[in-house]
């Protein structure tokens, strides 16, 4: 089983522009979360996804933030523009439908906005 | 406003004793607790869980002790290793509320001394 997957790993851009992230859950979770840590607040819940359907966005911050699941194997989180505040390490996750159930995650992407 | 609460950054433990990592919530619906563990540019990775109809959960060297009344888990680790430096999360979730969604507190950093 290969993971969660998540690209890039890295991320360094300037402010004022678009950032992307990706997301590739495990096959057969109908669930999927995009999470955002900083030193302050923790992992904070931004978004998540059932059955490729948005259920709950209210941790997103602002609407410069946007997130898709085309399909139930891609995902991607969008900053448009970015700023220098939304540095930090985006991690996505996975479950199974069932409640009372552990979250798989991704290895992160960091990103850094000059 | 923070409804899971890890109030200490940091943690340091001598090798082969006892690591005792607090976290307080103030949501009286959560009814499911679950602790993480992060290792460096890695994603969290589940350790243990309780429900709260227990008030412990026993996994190994790893035990999560749930006291309601005081809406205070703690997670044990005896004995402590030096692989398990790493920062834990405590997170938490109420089915009552009708969401599929864990709240994260802000981490605790072990370091275990060889």
């Amino acid at each position: 089983d290969a993971g969660v997957i998540q690209s890039p790993r890295h991320e360094v851009t300037e402010m004022g522009q678009e950032v992307t992230l990706r997301c590739k859950p495990i096959s057969g979770h109908d669930y999927l979360f995009w999470y955002r840590q900083t030193m302050m607040r923790g992992l904070e819940l931004l978004i998540y996804f059932n059955n490729n359907v948005p259920i709950d966005d209210s941790g997103m911050p602002e609407d410069r933030f946007s997130a898709k699941m085309p399909n139930a194997s891609f995902s991607t989180l969008k900053i448009q523009p970015s700023e220098p505040r939304d540095s930090a390490v985006y991690f996505c996750a996975s479950s199974k439908i069932n409640y009372y159930n552990e979250q798989f995650f991704g290895p992160g992407t960091r990103l850094t906005v000059l | 406003d923070q409804q899971v609460k890890q109030n200490s950054p940091s943690l340091s433990v001598q090798e082969g004793r006892i690591s005792i990592l607090n976290c307080d919530y103030t949501n009286s619906m959560f009814d499911y607790f679950l602790w993480y563990k992060k290792y460096p540019a890695e994603g969290p990775t589940f350790l243990i869980s309780i429900s709260s109809i227990k008030d412990k959960n026993e996994d190994g060297r790893f035990t999560v002790f749930l006291n309601k009344s005081a809406k205070h888990l703690s997670l044990h680790i005896v004995p402590s290793q030096p692989g398990d430096s790493a920062v834990y999360f405590c997170a938490a979730s109420g089915s009552a509320s009708g969401t599929y969604k864990y709240i994260f507190g802000t981490g605790t950093r072990l370091k275990v001394l060889a």
